[in-house]
């Protein structure tokens, strides 16, 4: 079955210095969505990359899908305190009819410090 | 977007007993979703709850364990049976949004801690 790997699964930094965490699929995907989950909380959506090569920007954060459609990073530039949590990436396999099939990746769980 | 009303927050309990754990909508959605994230971990799917029919469930999952009710387009429930301390989890029940073009959009309910003893 499809797979979704995701590195690093910890990431400390400090504040003020650029994250990034990355995102592979086994399979060619349709399109791949990045959720966020602070602390105690539940998953967040953040976007939807459908293009292959797409990139989009929200303020800080800098989502990338590769070119084959099998890979996708999301970097945060100047982290801060509020960037904490967990960073799921997840994929929809091309092809994939049944809704609500995306694989998540395993997360990376993002700590800043002041 | 959608709002997601999920109850109980945490629960304790004992081996062998059973929880059911509730999703309210505020929209009607076609498809409701069970997920169940263990500690430290991924979230994985459990089944697909439709009104009407009977819930497909994932590799690994079967309904007697997590037997689904689905009775109009804004509720579902799950019910953990039979539980062991390796259910102790969290559930998360989750639709696509409603309005939106954007397919697999998925909004969260704020989760069922599960702690079994």
């Amino acid at each position: 079955g499809q797979q979704v790997m995701q590195i690093p699964q910890y990431q400390h930094v400090q504040e003020g210095e650029d994250f990034t965490t990355y995102c592979n699929s086994s399979t060619t995907l349709s399109n791949i969505q990045w959720y966020k989950q602070r602390p105690g909380g539940h998953p967040v959506f953040l976007i939807q990359l459908v293009k292959s090569g797409e990139v989009k920007k929200q303020k800080r954060l800098t989502f990338q899908f590769g070119e084959a459609k099998k890979n996708s990073s999301l970097h945060i530039t100047a982290t801060q305190t509020t960037d904490v949590g967990t960073y799921f990436c997840a994929g929809l396999a091309a092809g994939g009819t049944s809704y609500g099939k995306l694989t998540f990746g395993q997360g990376t769980i993002l700590t800043v410090h002041p | 977007s959608a709002v997601i009303s999920q109850k109980p927050s945490r629960d304790i309990c004992q081996r062998g007993t059973s929880l059911t754990i509730q999703c309210q909508v505020d929209s009607q959605v076609t498809m409701m979703f069970w997920y169940r994230q263990q500690p430290g971990q991924s979230l994985t799917l459990i089944a697909t709850a439709n009104q009407g029919s009977e819930a497909t469930y994932e590799s690994g999952f079967v309904i007697d364990k997590f037997p689904i009710s689905r009775p109009n387009l804004t509720f579902s429930t799950l019910t953990v049976s039979n539980m062991s301390p390796e259910d102790s989890s969290i559930y998360l029940c989750s639709v696509e949004d409603p309005h939106t073009s954007i397919n697999e959009k998925l909004f969260f309910g704020s989760g069922t801690q599960l702690s079994v003893l």
